[in-house]
C-alpha cells in the first residue's frame, strides 16, 4: 500500500499558485519524498524530490515540514498544461521502488 | 534516443493469445522497472532489473507474466495466455543508478484483451 495520503482532486485558477498537500506520517529516516505527475495518455513525469530540506527547481518547489510527516508541492504559476494527476511517493532503501497511490487530480481552469 | 521508448503503443490481443511488449531504456541506465496501470488507478510495480539481473519480481501477478533483459539494455515483458483482466497500460521506467528515484518513464503500451 502507498505510504501517502493525498486529496483526490483540486482545482486551481490559471496563473495562480497550486499548492498540493501530502501526508506521510509513517515516513522513516532514510526515505525521500518524490513527486511525479501524469498527464493524460502519457507516462509519469518526475517533478522533484527531497529528504528534509525544502527544494526548488524549474518546475516546482517542495516544502517538507520539520517533522517530515507532510509536504506540499507548489506550482508557482499554474498553466492549463499543468492539469494532471500528481503523485506523492515516499521511497527509500536499496531497491528504490516507487509505490504509487491514486494521487491528486489537479484541474487548472482559465 | 533521448527518452524511454516502448512498443507497440497499442496492442489488441484475443483472449488466450501471447503478447510481448518491448522497452528501450535510456542508454546507460542501469535500473529498469515495469509497472502496470489499470484505468483510473496509479501505476503498480511489477518487476525490477539491475543491468541484466532481475532483482525483484514480486509484483508479477501470475506465472503467465515473464520479463527479461538479457543484455542489460532492452527489456521485454511477455504475457502468456492473456486474460481480460490483463487489459491495462504497461509502463517501463529507467534510471541511471539504483534507488535514485528519479525515473524516466516511457509512454506505455496500452493492452486490450478481447
Amino acid at each position: 500500500d502507498a505510504k501517502t495520503t493525498q486529496p483526490p482532486s483540486m482545482d486551481c485558477a490559471e496563473g495562480r499558485a497550486a499548492n498540493l498537500p501530502c501526508n506521510h506520517s509513517t515516513i522513516s529516516g532514510n526515505e525521500y519524498v518524490y513527486w511525479y505527475r501524469q498527464i493524460h495518455s502519457q507516462g509519469p513525469q518526475y517533478i522533484i524530490h527531497g529528504l528534509k530540506n525544502n527544494e526548488t527547481n524549474e518546475m516546482a518547489s517542495l516544502i517538507i515540514t520539520e517533522d517530515r510527516k507532510s509536504s506540499t508541492l507548489i506550482l508557482p504559476h499554474a498553466t492549463l498544461r499543468d492539469t494532471a494527476v500528481y503523485y506523492c511517493i515516499v521511497s527509500g532503501g536499496s531497491q528504490g521502488n516507487l509505490i504509487f497511490g491514486k494521487g491528486t487530480k489537479l484541474s487548472v481552469k482559465p | 534516443g533521448a527518452g524511454v521508448s516502448q512498443s507497440p503503443r497499442y496492442k489488441v490481443a484475443k483472449r488466450g493469445q501471447d503478447v510481448a511488449l518491448r522497452c528501450d531504456p535510456i542508454s546507460g541506465h542501469v535500473s529498469l522497472f515495469w509497472y502496470q496501470q489499470a484505468l483510473g488507478q496509479g501505476p503498480e510495480f511489477l518487476t525490477y532489473f539491475q543491468n541484466e539481473a532481475q532483482l525483484d519480481k514480486s509484483g508479477l501477478p501470475s506465472d503467465r507474466f515473464f520479463a527479461e533483459r538479457p543484455e542489460g539494455s532492452v527489456s521485454t515483458l511477455k504475457i502468456q495466455r492473456t486474460q481480460q483482466e490483463d487489459s491495462a497500460v504497461y509502463l517501463c521506467a529507467s534510471s541511471l543508478v539504483r534507488g535514485s528515484g528519479g525515473y524516466t518513464f516511457g509512454s506505455g503500451t496500452r493492452l486490450t484483451v478481447v
